[in-house]
């Protein structure tokens, strides 16, 4: 059981290219978040979906995109990448009811994160 | 909007003593859940424990256990017997019920354990 699998884990990307951080749980779960992670910030939401189908901004949703693509896949794409987006990413998962807990009770289920550095 | 503050950027802990860490929060809400996370230098971020505000009883998790405090809204974590093992990032974090709700995090404490 893989849980939630992030790639790449690390990537260096020049001020103004693309690219797309991929995200995939297999645990079956309704909803995935995309974090970010910078030093004395602690994790701050991207986006966000509820649900297959729905997307929705977060707390710093500028200069990303996201596709939820299927239940099992969430990937985030920065159009034209900014020094300021230099971070640790983290894509997390969970359902609405997880293994030995009650209704609505479901801890975060994370990846192991991706080290972007934008030069 | 909830937040979630931690005021302790790094602790200290000698090796089989006791820590505590410090979360204060603040929210409007009655009903919603506490976590405690443990980032190690690996990145991965693991769940140390929770605890639900209709709860009185503070949880507990082998060496783990919160002191929550509704009314201040303060929930702090206490490590017993402390382990090299146990250093770490540590995130406090706040989420409402509701099936689709969003976790907020503080800043992050970072523990060190000494010999």
């Amino acid at each position: 059981n893989a849980g939630v699998t992030q790639t790449p884990k690390f990537q260096v990307l020049k001020t103004g290219q693309s690219m797309t951080l991929q995200c995939a749980q297999d645990m079956n779960h309704n909803s995935m978040y995309w974090y970010r992670q910078d030093p004395g910030m602690g994790l701050r939401l991207i986006y966000y979906s509820a649900s297959e189908g729905t997307t929705d901004k977060g707390e710093v949703p500028n200069g990303y995109n996201v596709s939820r693509l299927n239940k099992r896949e969430f990937s985030l794409r920065l159009e034209s990448a900014a020094p300021s987006q230099t971070s640790v990413y983290f894509c997390a998962s969970k359902s609405y009811r997880d293994r030995g807990l009650v209704w609505g009770d479901s801890p975060l289920h994370f990846g192991n994160g991706t080290r972007l550095t934008v030069t | 909007a909830q937040t979630v503050t931690q005021s302790q950027p790094e602790m200290s802990v000698q090796e089989a003593e006791t820590v505590t860490l410090s979360c204060t929060y603040d929210t409007s809400e009655s009903d919603y859940y506490l976590f405690w996370y443990k980032q190690p230098p690996s990145r991965q971020m693991i769940l140390v424990i929770r605890q639900e505000a209709y709860k009185q009883q503070n949880a507990t998790e082998n060496r783990f256990s919160v002191n929550f405090q509704k009314a201040a809204k303060s929930f702090s974590l206490k490590i017993s017997d402390s382990q090299l093992g146990d250093a770490a990032m540590y995130f406090c974090a706040y989420r409402n019920t509701g099936t689709a709700s969003k976790l907020t995090f503080g800043t992050g404490t970072r523990l060190q354990v000494t010999l």
